[in-house]
């Protein structure tokens, strides 16, 4: 079945560091969604990505596909306190309706 | 309009009693999900109910677990005999079509703690 791997598992940064997120996945992807939850809320749509090599910017945030759409990576520009939170990855699964989400990368800022 | 609704958004419970989770989807979202985060953890799925389709139930931990979604819109998730292992954020989700491009509204869950 499906695997996917998302590290690091966990990141404390100074705020106004750079962060990074990769997600890893056994088998070609379709697409790819990310996700992010504050804590103590619920997961928020953040982005969808869907051709290879696809790379896409929301502000400090650049997602990036890989050209084997294999792989996934979601990379923020000098962190802020507002950004912490845990960031996951969602893959498609075994079917066409299901999302395979990946074990999450928690993010810590120091003010 | 507003978006996935969920009660009650705190539930403490005894072991052995049997608890009932509401979800309420985003109208007019024919896909409806239910997940279980567990303290720190990812995402776990459940169930997942499309139109008038058979529910995918696959998901479900054991037959102490059970959902049904009336009318095509609100849902409900039953445990029965719940134990300790049980504790956790049950959360709810919905999107348009239930195709997995498509993106996956959260309610805000349901924490759920069995003593």
């Amino acid at each position: 079945g499906q695997q996917v791997m998302q590290i690091p598992q966990y990141q404390h940064v100074q705020e106004g560091e750079d962060f990074t997120t990769y997600c890893n996945s056994s088998t070609t992807l379709s697409n790819i969604q990310w996700y992010k939850q504050r804590p103590g809320g619920h997961p928020v749509f953040l982005i969808q990505l869907v051709k290879s090599g696809e790379v896409k910017k929301q502000k400090r945030l650049t997602f990036q596909f890989g050209e084997a759409k294999k792989n996934s990576s979601l990379h923020i520009t000098a962190t802020q306190t507002t950004d912490v939170g845990t960031y996951f990855c969602a893959l498609p699964g075994d079917s066409s309706y299901k999302l395979i989400f990946g074990s999450g990368t928690r993010l810590l800022v120091r003010p | 309009g507003a978006g996935v609704s969920q009660s009650p958004s705190n539930k403490v419970t005894e072991k052995g009693k049997d608890v009932e989770l509401r979800c309420d989807p985003i109208s007019g979202h024919t896909a409806l999900y239910w997940y279980r985060q567990s303290l720190g953890q990812g995402l776990e799925f459940l169930i997942y109910f499309q139109g008038n389709s058979a529910p995918d139930k696959s998901g479900l931990p054991s037959d102490r677990f059970s959902a049904e979604r009336t009318g095509g819109s609100v849902s409900t998730l039953t445990i029965q005999r719940t134990q300790q292992e049980d504790s956790a954020v049950y959360l709810c989700a919905s999107s348009l079509g239930g195709l997995n491009y498509n993106e996956q509204f959260f309610g805000p869950g349901t924490r759920l703690t069995v003593l």
